[in-house]
């Protein structure tokens, strides 16, 4: 069974870069896409980007120029990079296989980032 | 890109039917048959309900269904209980290795 966990500070301060790692265990990293999705608090999803094993990555237009992700097959984890946080940025963060045209079966529980000083 | 167009919230009792839409536009939900649904309930990650407009993954209920026409794609709950109370999302493949999800609706088991 593929399980996902995301990891990283749960508070992060305004201006900084916001950085999330999931691991994944049950099987390899090395095929599929991997996607992180957001979700605000009382609010809906968003998807954030997404990275195949070629290292090619494809964001959100609204959030591409913040937006770095990148994988280590060594670890089966991908990672998030967000710069520039706002208050806004704050939301629950989810790490799940899947995205463009593929569907989202396995989702990580998700973690909590707040932004604030 | 703003988010596909969904019911704020749906409501429905015990053994009734109810019906999602999820509205985008042709190059989205009109233009290709990646329509995804999703429940979440409180506090919890979302799972995969259907996937390409009308396929149910393996384990889920056959009381949910999916179709689309034109630009709408709806999710269908037949056979109301009170553990489907929850929130719906749909999303939809934008070309490009995009994607873009619905504002969610909640739904009510009376």
């Amino acid at each position: 069974q593929v399980q996902l966990q995301e990891s990283g500070p749960g508070l992060v301060k305004p201006s900084e870069t916001l950085s999330l790692t999931c691991t994944v265990s049950g099987g390899s990293i090395s095929t599929y896409y991997w996607s992180w999705i957001r979700q605000p608090a009382g609010k809906g999803l968003e998807w954030i980007g997404l990275i195949y094993i070629s290292g090619n990555t494809s964001y959100n237009p609204s959030l591409k120029s913040r937006i770095t992700m990148s994988l280590d097959t060594s670890k089966n984890q991908f990672s998030l990079k967000l710069s520039s946080v706002t208050a806004a940025d704050t939301a629950v963060y989810y790490c799940a296989r899947g995205g463009g045209n593929t569907r989202f079966i396995y989702w990580g529980q998700g973690t909590l980032v707040t932004v604030s000083s | 890109q703003s988010a596909l167009t969904q019911p704020a919230s749906v409501s429905g009792s015990p053994g009734q039917s109810i019906t999602i839409s999820c509205t985008g536009t042709s190059s989205d939900v009109g233009g290709y048959n990646y329509v995804s649904w999703y429940q979440q309930h409180p506090g919890k990650a979302p799972k995969l309900m259907i996937y390409e407009v009308s396929y149910r993954p393996s384990g889920v209920s056959n009381r949910f269904s999916g179709s689309k026409s034109g630009n709408t794609a709806s999710l269908t709950i037949s056979g109301l209980q009170a553990e489907d109370e929850a929130d719906y999302y749909c999303s939809s493949y934008t070309g490009s290795n995009t994607l873009l999800f619905g504002g969610g609706t909640k739904l009510t088991v009376l």
